[in-house]
This record gives C-alpha cells, sequence and structure tokens, in this order.
C-alpha cells in the first residue's frame, strides 16, 4: 500500500523568504504526486501535480515541485512566500490510474508566514 | 470555486442518528470520491463511485454508505453515529476515465458534529 510522509508539522518562514516543504512518498509503481493547500474553513485546492515526464513541475501561485525518484521525493518550493501563502499544504500520491483511485494523503504541514 | 458544491455545509446531531451528506459534482465529471478529515486521523479516502457503480473503497466503515444517482450527484449516508464520526467530510470530482491521469477537485466540505 502506498504511503505519504510530510515530516514537518509546523513551519515558519518569514515573508520574502523562501520555501521548501518535504514529502516523501512509498508506492511500488510510478507515482502520482499532487500537492494540495488548504487554507482555514476551505477545501482542498491543486497546486500541482506529476505524472510522468520533466520532474520539474510548475503550478500556480509561483509553486513548484520536483521529483527525485532515487530519493523517493516530492518537496515543493517557492522561492518568495508571501503572507497569503499561510495554510495547511497537503502531498498526496495517486493509486490507480493518475490517482483514478483514491488519494493518500500525508497529515499536512501548517505554513506560518512571519511579517 | 472548484466547481464541487456539497450540502449542508454544518450539521450537528446526536450519536445514535443517521445523516446524509450531498455532493454536486463538477460538470462533466463522472467519478466522485468521498474523503474524511479529522484531527487523529488526517485526510482519509473513503469511497468512489463513477457512474454510478462503486470503483474502489478505502477506509470506510461499515455504517457508512454512499451511492451515486442518475444525475451524477452523490450521497453519503452516516448511521449509528458516533463521536468519534465528528470530522470535516469532503467530496471530490474527476474528470472521465482515460484521459489519463485525472484530477481530483475538491468541495468545501461538510462539517459534521456528533454530540
Amino acid at each position: 500500500a502506498q504511503s505519504v510522509t510530510q515530516p514537518d508539522i509546523h513551519i515558519t518562514v518569514s515573508e520574502g523568504a523562501s520555501l521548501e516543504l518535504r514529502c516523501n512518498y512509498s508506492y511500488g509503481a510510478t507515482p502520482y504526486l499532487f500537492w494540495y493547500v488548504q487554507s482555514p474553513g476551505q477545501g482542498l485546492q491543486l497546486l500541482l501535480k506529476y505524472f510522468s515526464g520533466d520532474t520539474l513541475v510548475q503550478g500556480i501561485k509561483g509553486f513548484e515541485a520536483e521529483f527525485k525518484r532515487s530519493q523517493s521525493s516530492f518537496n515543493l518550493r517557492k522561492p518568495s512566500v508571501h503572507w497569503s501563502d499561510a495554510a495547511e499544504y497537503f502531498c498526496a500520491v495517486g493509486a490507480g490510474r493518475g490517482g483514478a483511485d483514491g488519494l493518500t494523503f500525508g497529515k499536512g504541514t501548517h505554513l506560518i508566514i512571519q511579517p | 470555486d472548484s466547481g464541487v458544491t456539497q450540502t449542508p455545509k454544518h450539521l450537528i446531531t446526536a450519536t445514535g442518528q443517521r445523516v446524509t451528506l450531498r455532493c454536486s459534482p463538477r460538470s462533466g465529471d463522472l467519478s466522485v470520491y468521498w474523503y474524511q478529515q479529522s484531527l487523529d486521523q488526517g485526510l482519509q479516502f473513503l469511497i468512489q463511485y463513477y457512474n454510478g457503480e462503486e470503483r474502489a473503497k478505502g477506509n470506510i466503515l461499515e455504517r457508512f454508505s454512499a451511492q451515486q444517482f442518475p444525475d451524477l450527484h452523490s450521497e453519503l449516508n452516516l448511521s449509528s453515529l458516533e463521536l468519534g464520526d465528528s470530522a470535516l467530510y469532503f467530496c471530490a470530482s474527476s474528470s472521465p476515465l482515460g484521459r489519463g491521469a485525472d484530477t481530483q477537485y475538491f468541495g468545501p466540505g461538510t462539517r459534521l458534529t456528533v454530540l
């Protein structure tokens, strides 16, 4: 069975600083990987996804993620964070064809932005 | 706005009761997924329907059931409710299978409180 680990429960970053959120996955085949963001009281919004091809994936809101098969990682990055980026971030791996079955989520990383 | 709608937004009920949560997928999406988000278990996949048929099952309790109707809306039925069922329940929908990796679009969720 697949699993996702997000080692950091909380991360605090100063506004304007760079950000990296870690994600490690366990999956027997080629993984389908996703990053979602959840703002307070909101649903989950897809930031980006990896299926195949270029291992550096660009997403919305200036986020990017890099798939590293050798490290079983899919870390999320942003060069300069804004106060509006404060939210909960979830990494997920998809079973079946491209996540066409249910997604397995990590526990999430809570991002706090310091002024 | 993802295009996925869920009703009601909030639900408060008592132990032993039964409730029904409703989800309308994005226009054109045939797959509907249900997830439960709780503080202790995180985000867990419950069940998926595709065009009216159950397609995948996750950690869904026997007290819970779901169905997808001909108009593609879905309902999640929770019975014999326990305090531990208090959670945020999300519905997601995705585009028809066969287009490679599908993206799941999440609704705003229904917050269930069992007293």
